[in-house]
């Protein structure tokens, strides 16, 4: 398997401007989690989800930021609209369990 | 506020000495933890983890302490290779599946 696979591996956009991020799990993986990471708060889980099912959602910063996942090969991470502090790298995981995810390369976000 | 705190951003190990990286966290009900190492422009690797019913688990040349009076945690890295040098995040689970990191640490193993 080809691991997670994110898209696109660096995205620069204006102010304003809607923002969609893909995930690709692996195969077999019944968890899928997006992250974020920033310098000053490091890494913090989003929104995860099992069996294609938000399950928590409670670290999605506000209702600008949305994730879906219509099927178990497949999820987005939208924000719209976007703002500079939104910059960050966005990392996307799967796992069998919810204690041992495996990583994306990560989307380097820049909004200027 | 940072339930889960990493007060040393870096840490600089000669090779072939330990390194430790300490983690604390605030909320006594994290009932799992967990270690990550991160190489530049990758995402994290899961290392290691404990239940928060042990005080110790091992894994070849790694260990995690867990001290739950002190609510401290510590990952042991002995002995230490320059391809340890990586950024180590701690992390920890609250009962209701909610996951709540550090800020990583910087480890830079020295030939």
């Amino acid at each position: 398997d080809a691991g997670v696979i994110q898209s696109p591996r660096h995205e620069v956009t204006e102010m304003g401007q809607e923002v969609t991020l893909r995930c690709k799990p692996i195969s077999g993986h019944d968890y899928l989690f997006w992250y974020r990471q920033t310098m000053m708060r490091g890494l913090e889980l989003l929104i995860y989800f099992n069996n294609n099912v938000p399950i928590d959602d409670s670290g999605m910063p506000e209702d600008r930021f949305s994730a879906k996942m219509p099927n178990a090969s497949f999820s987005t991470l939208k924000i719209q609209p976007s703002e500079p502090r939104d910059s960050a790298v966005y990392f996307c995981a799967s796992g069998k369990t919810i204690l041992e995810a495996f990583f994306g390369q990560g989307t380097r976000l820049t909004v200027v | 506020d940072q339930q889960v705190k990493q007060n040393s951003p870096s840490l600089s190990v000669q090779e072939g000495r330990i390194s430790i990286l300490n983690c604390d966290y605030t909320n006594s009900m994290f009932d799992y933890f967990l270690w990550y190492k991160k190489y530049p422009a990758e995402g994290p690797t899961f290392l290691i983890s404990i239940s928060s019913i042990k005080d110790k688990n091992e894994d070849g040349r790694f260990t995690v302490f867990l001290n739950k009076s002190a609510k401290h945690l510590s990952l042991h890295i002995v002995p230490s290779q320059p391809g340890d040098s990586a950024v180590y995040f701690c992390a920890a689970r609250w009962a209701g599946n909610q996951f709540y990191f550090g800020t990583g640490t910087s480890l830079t193993v020295i030939p």
